[in-house]
C-alpha cells in the first residue's frame, strides 16, 4: 500500500502553461506539506495544511496555489510556468503529537518547464 | 530562528569503510532531530529521530546518530557503509515551540560509496 503518493512523476510542458499536481495520503494524518527541491537538491517548504487549513505559507508566487478538497489530498496548481520552476516537488504528511513532526514523503514529481 | 548545516556537501569513502555526516544546527528552543535519505530518483525515508532520551540513536540499515546538546550537533554514523549506502542524507529538525509543524531541512549531503 502507497503510503503517499503523486501524480504525475514526471511532467514536461512549455512556458507559460498551466499545469496541477495531486498528492493523496492514506496514513490517515492531519498535516500535509509541498516541498519544492532544486537542481542542487536544496529542499524547501512551500505549503503546509492542518486539517483542510492553510498554515504555512511561505515566500512562493501567487502563480502557486494549493487546494486541499479532503484531509487525505492536497493538490499543487501552477499557472504561467516558468523556466525556474523546473525541479522536483514532494509531496509529505505527518500527524503532528505535541510536538513530534515526523514527516512520510511521497515519490517526487519532477517538473521541467522547457 | 532554526538553522542547520550539514558541513559537507559530499563525503566519497570506500564501500566497508566507517562513515561521519556530520550535522549541527541552531535553535533557541528544545528540538526535535531527524535523518532522512533520499536514494536516486525517490523520495525522502527517515532513517532515525531524536526525540529525548537516551543520546545515542540507532536507525534502520546500520545507522545510529548521537545527539549532543552542548555542541548542537547530531552527526550519523556507519562503521561499514554499502554501496547501496549511496544516496543523498538530510539532517532536519522541528522545534518544541509554536512552530511545531515545521521541520527544517539542512542542504544535504552526497554520500558516493565507492566499491
Amino acid at each position: 500500500d502507497t503510503a503517499v503518493s503523486q501524480t504525475p512523476k514526471y511532467l514536461v510542458t512549455q512556458m507559460g502553461n498551466d499545469k496541477s499536481i495531486k498528492c493523496e495520503q492514506n496514513l490517515g494524518h492531519d498535516t500535509m506539506y509541498w516541498y519544492k527541491q532544486d537542481s542542487k537538491k536544496f529542499l524547501k517548504i512551500m505549503f503546509s495544511y492542518n486539517n483542510k487549513e492553510l498554515i504555512i505559507n511561505e515566500t512562493v508566487p501567487n502563480r502557486f496555489s494549493p487546494k486541499s478538497p479532503d484531509k487525505a489530498h492536497l493538490n499543487l496548481h501552477i499557472n504561467s510556468l516558468e523556466l525556474g520552476d523546473s525541479a522536483v516537488y514532494f509531496c509529505a504528511s505527518s500527524q503532528v503529537r505535541g510536538s513530534y513532526n515526523e514527516q512520510f514523503f511521497g515519490p517526487g514529481t519532477r517538473l521541467t518547464v522547457l | 530562528a532554526q538553522s542547520v548545516t550539514q558541513l559537507d556537501s559530499q563525503v566519497p569513502v570506500f564501500e566497508e569503510a566507517p562513515v561521519e555526516l556530520r550535522c549541527n544546527y541552531s535553535s533557541s528552543v528544545s528540538v526535535y532531530l531527524f535523518w532522512y535519505v533520499q536514494y536516486p530518483n525517490q523520495g525522502l525515508q527517515l532513517l532515525l529521530k531524536y526525540l529525548s532520551g537516551s543520546t545515542l540513536v540507532k536507525g534502520i540499515n546500520g545507522f545510529e546518530a548521537e545527539f549532543n546538546k552542548s555542541q548542537t550537533s547530531f552527526h550519523l554514523r556507519k562503521p561499514s557503509v554499502h554501496i547501496s549506502d549511496t544516496a543523498e542524507y538530510f539532517c532536519a529538525v522541528s522545534d518544541l515551540g509554536t512552530s511545531y509543524d515545521k521541520v527544517i531541512f539542512g542542504p544535504g549531503t552526497s554520500l558516493s560509496v565507492i566499491p
